[in-house]
Order: structure tokens, then sequence, then C-alpha cells
């Protein structure tokens, strides 16, 4: 059985940087030709693709977010990392991980991250 | 960046009904390489996440009843449900995974 769970802080505060972990198990993130996404949802219920990390460690961003996000993965675990940097409370949202070989075909629960003071 | 404009944005409906969701790309996502439009929906319920419907525009992922049905090729997609069900009350979502970055549509709340 294949899974995906996002952990995250929940509240962050403007201009701090906001980080969540994907945890993956059932499913190798090396296993050849599937790409390991964050999407977010935000309030209001737009859907964003961030990026992705694929299974030899390439990484594409979404450009709008190129100058802030960072995706990252640590192999021995099993498990990927979103990162955003100087966050507002416009990036208040439910953040997903995904995973996708042509499309989006898995989805954690999403965790909400709330930006505020 | 592939912009994909979708509605209604709203549907009230009974169970029994029948009901089309349109999504229309501002660019053709049919390759010309394997004929395949590169095109999905979900459908994703308060509380969890999205789940997979249809890929490939018209192909039913494994699993979903035969009541959800996708067409179209080219810059123009339809989802259509035929005969309702209160299980099938959701929001709904077209998707472009034709190229990076992937892009969403604006999502359909199918509503009693």
């Amino acid at each position: 059985q294949v899974s995906l769970q996002e952990s995250g802080p929940g509240l962050v505060k403007p201009s701090q940087p906001l980080s969540v972990t994907c945890s993956v198990t059932g499913y190798s993130i090396t296993t050849s030709y599937y790409y390991w996404n964050w999407i977010r949802k935000f309030p209001g219920n737009k859907l964003e693709w961030m990026g992705y990390i694929n299974y030899d460690g390439s990484i594409y961003y979404n450009p709008s977010l190129k100058s802030r996000i960072s995706i990252t993965r640590d192999t021995s675990r099993n498990q990927f990392f979103l990162q955003l940097n100087t966050v507002t409370t416009e990036d208040t949202a439910v953040y997903y991980c995904a995973r996708q070989r042509v499309y989006f075909d898995l989805w954690g629960q999403g965790v909400m991250v709330t930006v505020s003071s | 960046d592939i912009v994909m404009t979708q509605s209604p944005f709203s549907l009230a409906v009974s169970e029994g009904e029948m009901v089309t969701i349109n999504c229309k790309s501002s660019q053709s996502l049919l390759s010309s390489g394997n004929q395949k439009n590169y095109l999905a929906w979900y459908q994703q319920k308060p509380g969890q996440s999205p789940k997979l419907l249809i890929y490939y525009a018209s192909t039913r992922q494994s699993g979903v009843p035969d009541r959800f049905l996708g067409s179209g090729s080219g810059t123009d997609f339809t989802l259509t449900i035929s005969d309702v069900q209160a299980e099938d009350l959701a929001d709904y979502y077209c998707l472009q995974h034709y190229t990076s970055p992937n892009t969403f549509g604006a999502g359909t709340k199918l509503e009693l």
C-alpha cells in the first residue's frame, strides 16, 4: 500500500520560512520515472503546482515561486521536503505532496499551514 | 503558462440527473507524438485530497464508476456525470499536465 503523508508546523510567522515534509511509504522515491510534487490549495479553492523533485534528484520549480522555493529529499528516509522562504499571509494554504508519472495519481492528505503573526 | 478556464463555478443538481463540466485550455493539450491529450479530472470532497477520476482526457482511473465520462480533444474538454449520486457531491478540477508548470482549472462545486 503506497501512501504519502505531509507534516508541518501549522502556523508560521510572516517573513519566516515554511517547511513541510512528505513521508512516502510503500514506494521508493528513487523509482525510475516518478516525480514527487508539492501542490497547494488556497482558501477560495485555487490549486497551484509548486514544483517537483524527481527520481534522479532533478528539480523543477514553478517560475512564480522560483526565488523563494526549495525542494530537497532524504532518500534514506524516503522523504522529500518543501521550504518556502519569506512567507506572507498569501501563502496560507493546504500543502499537498503528490506522486506523478504523467498525471498526479496519488496524493497525501494535506497539511494546513497558516501564516499569521 | 497554459490557462485552464473551467465552467461553471457551481452546479445545483438532483440525484439521478446528468451534469457536464467544461474545461478549456489556452493552448492544445494534444501530443503529436502519441495522440494523447494531457488533461486529467479530479474529484475532491471536504477534508480529503483530490482523487484522480480521468486521465488522458477520457481514460477512467481504475475503480471509478462508469457514470463518469471524460471527452474532448485539443483545447476543449468535458466531464460528464450521468445519474448523479449523493456521493458525487464534491469539487471537480481539471488539470493540464502537457507542460510545466502544470495548471489547474478553478474548480466546479457540485451541490444539491
